[in-house]
């Protein structure tokens, strides 16, 4: 399977506590964007990542947020003390330079927080 | 603000006929769009995408019209199937967000192919 792949599916965690999670895109492509989609909303775009030098931040990117793609390959999402508003899919997206607005996407981390 | 708006949460249709999705935008620099389908517990799936220079692309049982004029875009699924039944996100990506090019997505609308 080639497409982007997501880990965990799934996270439970306590308010408070952190969580990370992990993106690999398709292997080819050199973007990798962040997303988040709550209950009856469209994703909503947190941060975005060409290569390994992370471009754009979205306002929602709150400093307790932190995201990282060393070597331009995979990502990681932080999230630091986290808050039951936080409870969302993370979604991560990848595309090639040239289509940008052509974004692949992976199947989601779900996180509740309680 | 929502900048994309898909004003139907929900449309069912019978299979075998034509089913219409809708999509309204607000923003003037939007110059792609395109078209998500979404299963539960699956992230958005690409389906098609129109440049904003045409007012029609085709992929096989998939139509998207653009009228640009009236900030409107619609999907034509023809002929509808019980699986095309999913969440469809209408997007756009805006030429002004510099080099990012991150999507602005709309609320979705279940659509539901009856057997």
């Amino acid at each position: 399977d080639t497409g982007v792949s997501q880990d965990p599916r799934h996270k439970i965690t306590k308010r408070g506590q952190n969580v990370t999670f992990r993106c690999d895109p398709i292997s080819e492509h050199n973007r990798l964007y962040w997303y988040r989609q709550t209950l009856g909303q469209g994703p909503e775009f947190l941060t975005y990542f060409q290569n390994e030098a992370q471009l754009e931040k979205s306002r929602l990117l709150s400093d307790r947020f932190s995201a990282e793609r060393p070597k331009g390959s995979f990502s990681t999402l932080e999230i630091q003390r986290t808050e039951q508003g936080d409870s969302a899919m993370y979604l991560c997206a990848s595309s090639l330079s040239e289509v940008a607005y052509e974004q692949y996407f992976g199947p989601g981390t779900r996180l509740t927080v309680t | 603000d929502q900048q994309v708006k898909q004003n139907s949460p929900s449309l069912s249709v019978q299979e075998g006929r034509i089913s219409i999705l809708n999509c309204d935008y607000t923003n003037s620099m939007f110059d792609y769009f395109l078209w998500y389908k979404k299963y539960p517990a699956e992230g958005p799936t690409f389906l098609i995408s129109i440049s904003s220079i045409k007012d029609k692309n085709e992929d096989g049982r998939f139509t998207v019209f653009l009228n640009k004029s009236a900030k409107h875009l619609s999907l034509h699924i023809v002929p509808s199937q019980p699986g095309d039944s999913a969440v469809y996100f209408c997007a756009a990506s805006d030429i002004s967000s510099g080099s990012a090019r991150q999507l602005t997505f709309g609320s979705g609308t279940q659509l539901t192919v009856l057997p």
